[in-house]
């Protein structure tokens, strides 16, 4: 079964908006951590965010912010004042249970930013 | 400076041959892992090792031997019996605790002629 699902199709954001990026995800364990990383065309992995299970509060790292609804399964990620630097593929992972060294990640989003 | 080097940066390889790529971190990480990535794909996992001498297949192990003789050091062994081979390869490397995030090479990028 699938652990992290990003379906979104490639999106087009105009410079200085904000974008959403979805990610929803599957796991029984109670204690979990999320990340989102960035892959420019370049390709290195480029850490942005992490969220824990246990974290009442939102994460957020500058211009990115975790939207974490946990009911949901949800932990969509969103990049306000978009930049044309920001163009890139965003992934979202999973990392399950304490002890359990395993990621798991989606398989992305296309984003484009417009001047 | 710490992190994690891959090497080469890319690779070609005739079919029927063995290929190793290499991985290195000075990180004092526990954990390695390596990625495949084809393209317009997620990342899928190959294999991972929590401590020396120790790893487990991932999702598409197949095709692919690594070794973790040393903390450091996590080759990737892509063998003859892989039917496509070609992609991108990416290594990581995290420390066991819940909340610390991976570490990325650069990647190497594969292809098969």
């Amino acid at each position: 079964a699938q652990k992290i699902t990003q379906t979104q199709p490639g999106m087009f954001v105009q410079e200085k908006e904000a974008v959403t990026l979805d990610c929803t995800y599957d796991t029984s364990d109670q204690s979990y951590g999320l990340f989102w990383y960035k892959q420019p065309s370049s390709g290195e992995m480029i850490f942005l965010i992490y969220q824990g299970s246990y974290d009442e509060q939102n994460a957020t790292e500058g211009r990115y912010s975790l939207n974490f609804q946990k009911a949901r399964k949800s932990a969509n990620l969103v990049i306000s004042a978009s930049q044309l630097g920001d163009s890139a593929m965003y992934f979202c992972a999973m990392r399950e249970g304490y002890g359990n060294n395993r990621l798991a990640f989606g398989k992305g989003n296309q984003v484009v930013v417009i001047p | 400076d710490g992190g994690i080097t891959q090497s080469p940066k890319y690779l070609f390889r005739k079919e029927g041959q063995n290929v190793t790529l290499s991985c290195e971190q000075n990180l004092n990480h526990d954990a390695m892992y390596w990625y495949r990535q084809d393209p317009g794909q997620g990342l899928r996992l190959i294999y991972y090792s929590q401590i020396v001498n120790d790893f487990q297949k991932g999702d598409i192990a197949e095709g692919y031997s690594v070794s973790r003789e040393k903390k450091e050091s996590f080759p990737l062994t892509v063998t003859s019996a892989q039917k496509n081979p070609t992609a991108f390869y990416l290594c990581a490397s995290r420390e066991t605790d819940l909340s610390t995030e991976a570490f990325f090479g650069q990647g190497t990028r594969l292809t098969v002629v």
